[in-house]
């Protein structure tokens, strides 16, 4: 157990509507990373956001937003659903209080199955 | 940008052969951490071992080692006396060593190991 935790496990949804995936990153945390496991496209990195503000911006659509709240969990919200949004969803987490060597490992959470019908 | 190549698409071997496998990675940054992540069926990934590129030092713990020659960009795997457990796919990773929000990890396309019994 990575002590990150991703809610839902799974979800099922319909073209055209909006979901939200949560991640509680592990205690004293302060960085979540957001990843998106296809088949076609492989694990690509979303966003990142470090301690309630936006830190870095992968290949993340303009249709997909995030968010850090004040006690650090992380929201990811996917609306105008495609069937090519169909993924698994990661959140990861690390510590980074600079640019220290032990704190940069990113533990993952057991991600979300996103299916779009 | 940075890339991470995995060659290897599938490896088959048998209850306790040794594996390797291979990494091979690209980037401009003379400071970068390098990782690898198992995901078995299950589908979570794990952290299993990380290298700075300033320490070029092998290790073994305990089944596992790795060999990081930064001369050739490369960071292989071992896995000795292979088990059925060790089946799934993994991952190599790179992440750059930056306080500017650089550290999300490029990943591989990962190698399907398979141990039969």
């Amino acid at each position: 157990d990575s002590g990150v935790t991703q809610t839902p496990k799974h979800l099922i949804t319909a073209t055209g509507q909006r979901v939200t995936l949560r991640c509680s990153p592990r205690s004293g945390d302060l960085s979540v990373y957001w990843y998106q496991q296809s088949l076609d496209q492989g694990l690509q990195f979303l966003i990142q956001y470090y301690n309630g503000e936006e830190r870095a911006k992968g290949n993340i659509l303009e249709r997909f937003s995030a968010q850090q709240f004040p006690d650090l969990h992380s929201e990811l919200n996917l609306s105008s659903l495609e069937l090519g949004d169909s993924a698994l969803y990661f959140c990861a987490s690390s510590v980074e209080r600079g640019l220290g060597a032990s704190t940069d490992t990113q533990y993952f959470g057991p991600g979300t199955r996103l299916t779009v019908l | 940008a940075q890339k991470v190549t995995q060659a290897q698409t599938e490896i088959s071997v048998v209850e306790k052969e040794d594996v390797t496998l291979d990494c091979v990675y690209e980037t401009r940054d003379t400071t970068y951490y390098l990782f690898w992540y198992k995901q078995p069926p299950s589908g979570e990934l794990v952290f299993l071992i990380r290298r700075n590129s300033f320490d070029e030092q092998n290790e073994i713990s305990g089944r596992y080692s790795w060999n990081f020659q930064r001369s050739t960009s490369s960071f292989n795997f071992t896995i000795t006396a292979s088990q059925v457990v060790d089946s799934a796919v993994y991952f190599c990773a790179l992440s750059l060593w930056s306080d500017t929000g650089r550290r999300a990890l490029t990943f591989g396309s990962g190698t399907r190991l398979q141990v039969q019994p």
